[in-house]
């Protein structure tokens, strides 16, 4: 069974700039989860999905991103403009039973804003 | 909201020896509290959990208890092995199905 898939592993990019990262569940999972993880830190919890609506966008700082999964397959998270304090793991996860459980990650994107 | 506190944040046994990582909780209405492994650049992966409905769940070498009444729960690695070393997460799902995470204990196993 293929695992959670993200893209790009890395991003490099200079504050106001914007940029967007990439996410495919595995398959037949319906909840979709967008975490994120500043260094020495857990993760946190930034976006929720059941297949292609949001169940929570409590934690999403809407004025600077947004997040869409319109198909209720893969997933996209934008960042528009960057801060500095945006410098974080972006992970992925995802889950077939919902709620919260059992979610599997995939390996990150690694944001740098400089 | 759901807070997560977590200790110790780093922890250092010799090979073999046992590991005990304790977390408490805040939202009674929590129900779900899972485990999570982090090798350094790699995903968390999910180790055990354990439902509200239960005290304790074991799978072979690690364990983790759980106190409602307390609101806290443990995990417990025993025959500790130097691949054990990591960091480790505890969370705790609220009704709202959110999973918040606690800080983190980095974990070293010394041969």
């Amino acid at each position: 069974e293929a695992g959670v898939a993200q893209s790009p592993r890395y991003k490099i990019i200079e504050k106001r700039q914007s940029v967007a990262f990439w996410c495919n569940p595995i398959s037949g999972h319906a909840t979709l989860y967008w975490y994120q993880q500043i260094l020495g830190q857990g993760p946190k919890l930034l976006i929720q999905f059941q297949n292609n609506g949001v169940v929570d966008d409590s934690q999403l700082p809407k004025d600077r991103f947004s997040a869409e999964r319109l198909k209720g397959v893969d997933s996209t998270l934008k960042i528009q403009p960057a801060k500095l304090e945006d410098s974080a793991v972006y992970l992925c996860a995802s889950s077939a039973i919902g709620g919260a459980e059992r979610q599997y990650f995939g390996p990150g994107t690694r944001l740098t804003v400089t | 909201g759901e807070n997560v506190e977590q200790h110790p944040s780093t922890l250092s046994v010799q090979e073999g020896d046992s590991a005990v990582i304790k977390c408490t909780y805040s939202d009674s209405a929590s129900n779900y509290f899972p485990w999570y492994k982090q090798e350094l650049g790699k995903r968390p992966q999910l180790i055990i959990d354990i439902r509200s409905n239960v005290g304790e769940k074991k799978d072979q070498r690690i364990a983790v208890t759980l106190n409602k009444t307390a609101k806290h729960f443990s995990l417990h690695i025993t025959e500790t092995q130097p691949e054990d070393s990591a960091v480790y997460f505890c969370a705790a799902s609220n009704a709202g199905n959110m999973l918040t995470f606690g800080g983190g204990t980095r974990l070293m196993v010394k041969p």
